[in-house]
């Protein structure tokens, strides 16, 4: 157990739809990152808060987007959700050594 | 520019039998490198880092990995694979202050 949680597991949403996912960093970590997991694109970084602020974009769609919580919390909102964003979409955090840990991730199917 | 690449997308081994995992790194600093491990369905789990103090490195289940600068290199060995270790194994490079670039994973096959 890595200490990063996300909810939820699993879910299962219509083309159109919006969904939220959320994500708990480990205690004492202030940086959270999102990553999105597909067959066809691999493991591709979508973005970065440190401490409430965004820090890093990466491949992140304009349809999607991120904060972090003053309790760094995060939670990631993909809107007009397409069949292509049928991934899994994971969470990490990092302490202070750079390691990063990695929540379970939730599965995302889009019908 | 920092980029990672991992030389082989599929390995296979027969139980009992070393592991070697291939990656190359380009890194403009001192590089933080780290292998992690995915399971079917799971998410990542660190194997082990370089952090630039000894130069081969020990992680979990028996796995380590040496950092040849020479080479650009931090290929992930096991001397003994396990049919527990099947599993997709990513090489990852720090690049900057902000940025982690992952390889394209390398999936491994264990054979009875």
């Amino acid at each position: 157990d890595s200490g990063v949680t996300q909810t939820p597991k699993h879910l299962i949403t219509a083309t159109g739809q919006r969904v939220t996912l959320r994500c708990s960093p480990r205690s004492g970590d202030l940086s959270v990152y999102w990553y999105q997991q597909s067959l066809d694109q691999g493991l591709q970084f979508l973005i970065q808060y440190y401490n409430g602020e965004e820090r890093a974009k990466g491949n992140i769609l304009e349809r999607f987007s991120a904060q972090q919580f003053p309790d760094l919390h995060s939670e990631l909102n993909l809107s007009s959700l397409e069949l292509g964003d049928s991934a899994l979409y994971f969470c990490a955090s990092s302490d202070p050594g750079e390691t990063q840990y990695f929540g379970p991730g939730t599965r995302l199917l889009v019908l | 520019a920092q980029s990672v690449t991992q030389l082989d997308s599929h390995v296979s081994v027969s139980e009992g039998t070393p592991v070697l995992l291939r990656c190359n790194y380009s890194s403009s600093y001192s590089p933080s490198l780290f292998w992690y491990v995915q399971h079917p369905n799971k998410g990542l789990q660190l194997l082990l880092k370089y952090t630039s103090a000894a130069t081969l490195v020990k992680g979990i289940n028996g796995f380590e990995a040496e950092f040849k600068k020479s080479e650009t290199s931090f290929h992930l060995t096991k001397p003994s694979a396990h049919m527990s270790d099947a599993a997709e194994y990513f090489c990852v490079v720090k690049g900057g202050t902000y940025k982690y670039i992952f390889g394209t994973g390398t999936r491994l096959k264990v054979l009875a």
